[in-house]
């Protein structure tokens, strides 16, 4: 149980076009979902914080325009790059979290990430 | 990650025990994590302990917590080469997880 999933894995844009990445929680229902960012050998840094139905929480730093997020039902929540450059190239990896039983509100599931490169 | 502070590596050999330490700041975490990260993959989360427990015992893995000096470790026994990994600690609070650096694990032979 308590299965979440990423698409794509990886996907390779060029610098001015946009990217969208997928996060699915498949066998429980994800009240909220995370987005993080990680550099190589480095660890996860929080983007944003998004409850179903209701627009996300962006850490400071973050910029709300460039990295969309929407999370419109209980088991989707989408991150998109928009006008990536590539100093956006990273590894992003998403977390759902629900209501009881696994994924209830203290525990984090964590998705298998998508390796962004711009070129 | 500057409120959670892992040891950066540790090199163990196959058999014995592994423990990893950690320290964290925020007196009011409610949840302290453990999590696994093998190459090129998400986030396996390990184990978790609540904070007013000391000890948490699942399989191969022990988790001590102790509160007064914010430290907790993971001892992993009987290590074995699929234990080589990155392992992350992480606090909770306010429903938000706040990592470590994570600890790169190598199990040699």
């Amino acid at each position: 149980g308590a299965v979440v999933s990423q698409h794509p894995s990886r996907v390779i844009c060029k610098s001015g076009t946009s990217v969208k990445i997928e996060c699915r929680s498949l066998d429980f229902q994800a009240t909220t979902m995370f987005w993080y960012r990680q550099f190589p050998k480095k660890s996860l840094m929080l983007m944003a914080t998004s409850n179903e139905g209701s627009k996300a929480t962006y850490e400071q730093g973050v910029e709300k325009d460039k990295f969309l997020i929407n999370h419109a039902s209980l088991t989707l929540s989408t991150l998109t790059v928009t006008s990536a450059h590539p100093e956006d190239s990273s590894f992003y990896i998403c977390s759902a979290s629900g209501g009881q039983g696994a994924g209830s509100s203290y525990e984090q599931y964590f998705g298998p990430g998508t390796r962004l490169t711009v070129t | 990650g500057e409120d959670v502070e892992q040891s950066l590596f540790l090199s163990v050999r196959e058999g014995d025990s592994s423990v990893i330490n950690c320290t964290y700041t925020d007196s009011s975490s409610t949840y302290l994590y453990w999590y696994k990260q093998e190459p090129g993959a998400g986030l396996q989360l390990l184990t978790y302990i609540f904070s007013n427990m000391d000890m948490k015992q699942d399989q191969r893995l022990t988790v001590l917590l102790n509160k007064k000096d914010k430290h907790l470790s993971l001892r992993i026994a009987d290590t074995q080469t699929g234990d080589s990994a990155i392992y992350f600690c992480a606090e909770m609070g306010d429903y938000k997880l706040s990592f470590g650096a994570g600890t790169t694990v190598t199990v040699r032979a």
